[in-house]
C-alpha cells in the first residue's frame, strides 16, 4: 500500500516563500501530484513529478527525490489568495491502467498580512 | 465551457434514507472517480469506473453504489447503510493514455445527516 506523510498545518507571511514537504513509503511509484484546495471548494492540479528534480512554473515549484520518497511544493512570493489546503497524491501502481491515486491529508497553509 | 458538474452542492439526509449525488462531465473523459473528504483527512477513494457499464470499488466502497450508465455521467448513491454520511463528496474524471493524467474535479457536494 501507500503512506503519504504531509504537516498539518503551517503558516507564512505575505511576500515570504515557504516550502510544503511530503514523504511517501511505497511499493512503486508511477508519479507525484501536487493540487491546491480552498475550503468548500474543488481541488485544482498545481504540479507533476515522474523524475527527480525540481519543475518551476511561476510562483510554484515542484521538486521530487524518488530514492528518498520525498517532494516538496515551493510557493514564492506568497499572497493572500495562497491561504489554503495543499494535497501531495502518488499515482498507485497496483491498479494498472486505471493509474489511482493516493492522497496525504493536506497542508492547510495560512498566510498571514 | 468544459467541465464536472456536481449537485446539489449541500444535501441533508434523513435516518434511513438512500440519497443520489449527481456527476457530469463533457469533457468527454473515460475515467470518472468519487472521492469522500472528511476534516483533516486526505481523498479517500469510494468507486471508480473506467468505462460505461464498468466500475470497481476503492478503498471505502461498503455503503455506497454508483451506475454509469453513460460517460458522461457517474452518479453515487448514500444508501442507509452507511452509518456515518456526513462529508464533503467529489467527483472527479480524467482522460486516459496521457502523460500526467492528472484528475479534474467537481465543486463537490456537502452531505449532513438530519
Amino acid at each position: 500500500g501507500q503512506n503519504i506523510d504531509q504537516p498539518t498545518e503551517m503558516t507564512a507571511t505575505e511576500g515570504a516563500i515557504v516550502q510544503i514537504n511530503c514523504t511517501y513509503q511505497t511499493s512503486g511509484f508511477n508519479g507525484l501530484f501536487w493540487y491546491q484546495q480552498h475550503a468548500g471548494e474543488a481541488p485544482t492540479f498545481l504540479s507533476y513529478n515522474v523524475l527527480d528534480g525540481l519543475e518551476e512554473k511561476g510562483r510554484f515549484s515542484s521538486f521530487l527525490s524518488r530514492s528518498k520518497g520525498y517532494s516538496y511544493l515551493l510557493l514564492k512570493e506568497l499572497q493572500m489568495k495562497d491561504s489554503a489546503s495543499y494535497l501531495c497524491a502518488v499515482r498507485d501502481p497496483r491498479s494498472g491502467s486505471a493509474r489511482q491515486l493516493t492522497f496525504g491529508s493536506g497542508t492547510q497553509l495560512t498566510v498571514l498580512p | 465551457d468544459g467541465g464536472i458538474t456536481q449537485s446539489p452542492k449541500y444535501l441533508f439526509r434523513k435516518e434511513g434514507q438512500n440519497v443520489t449525488l449527481s456527476c457530469e462531465q463533457n469533457l468527454n473523459h473515460d475515467a470518472m472517480y468519487w472521492y469522500r473528504q472528511d476534516p483533516g483527512q486526505g481523498l479517500r477513494l469510494i468507486y471508480y469506473s473506467q468505462i460505461v457499464n464498468d466500475f470497481q470499488k476503492g478503498d471505502i466502497a461498503e455503503g455506497y453504489s454508483v451506475s454509469r450508465e453513460k460517460k458522461e455521467s457517474f452518479p453515487l448513491t448514500v444508501t442507509s447503510a452507511q452509518k456515518n454520511p456526513t462529508a464533503f463528496y467529489l467527483c472527479a474524471s480524467r482522460m486516459t493514455g496521457t502523460t500526467n493524467e492528472k484528475l479534474f474535479f467537481g465543486s463537490g457536494t456537502q452531505l449532513s445527516v438530519l
